[in-house]
């Protein structure tokens, strides 16, 4: 696709329940970031893959929260046994490796609501 | 001003006026910088951004300084419109893994 692809655009989910959600990068992007957004707030630095190097997790609020890329490409966020406080906008993006500079590329992100 | 966790600091100005907005970063090691406008319920876009050999670099209505010296970041908006009422965060690269810290945002606010 031309663009950053999240699904599902909106979660609600019950507390407890695990959820997945999933980012498709811009093809060709080596570089995939996690963030997690609180309404009215900042960008909270969750996780971060580059190539094939060792993602750097150390923005994971808790071992509830794993990210995995598979084939460097699409990646997803698992968040188990939700809780309330879950509740937020997770963003994905992604961008090129590259010694220039180039910017990162932001999806819609995806609204998660745990009841 | 400073922020509290991740707080928004929060900029209102009256339309026509100019904003800037004050960023400052950590790396003096970052090489790289850019300013994302993110508008309610939508994410982030690029605005503009500038490489760490240079201080000025000038877009439509929007201009960026770098001060390297006190590692301070700032994005200027000519005549304000109240399209521009957004979160504006700045973002530094550096490091060898080339990875993106994005700051805490500032909200501008845009009065008719």
């Amino acid at each position: 696709g031309a663009g950053v692809s999240q699904s599902p655009s909106n979660k609600v989910t019950e507390k407890g329940k695990d959820v997945e959600l999933r980012c498709d990068p811009i093809s060709g992007h080596t570089a995939l970031y996690w963030y997690r957004q609180s309404l009215g707030q900042g960008l909270e630095f969750l996780i971060y893959f580059q190539g094939n190097s060792a993602p750097d997790k150390s923005g994971l609020p808790s071992d509830r929260f794993s990210a995995e890329r598979t084939g460097g490409s699409v990646s997803t966020l698992t968040i188990q046994r939700t809780q309330q406080e879950d509740s937020a906008v997770y963003l994905c993006a992604s961008s090129i490796r590259y010694r220039g500079g180039t910017e990162a590329f932001f999806g819609q992100g995806t609204r998660l609501t745990v009841v | 001003g400073e922020s509290v966790g991740l707080h928004l600091p929060t900029l209102s100005v009256q339309e026509g006026d100019n904003s800037i907005i004050n960023c400052a970063y950590s790396n003096s090691a970052s090489d790289y910088f850019i300013w994302y406008k993110q508008e309610s319920g939508k994410g982030p876009q690029f605005i503009i951004d500038i490489r760490s050999n240079m201080d000025k670099r000038q877009g439509q209505r929007v201009t960026v300084l770098l001060n390297k010296t006190v590692k301070h970041l700032s994005l200027q908006i000519a005549a304000t419109q109240p399209g521009d009422s957004a979160v504006y965060f700045c973002a530094e690269r550096g490091g060898s893994n080339y990875k993106l810290t994005f700051g805490k945002g500032t909200l501008l606010t845009v009065n008719p």
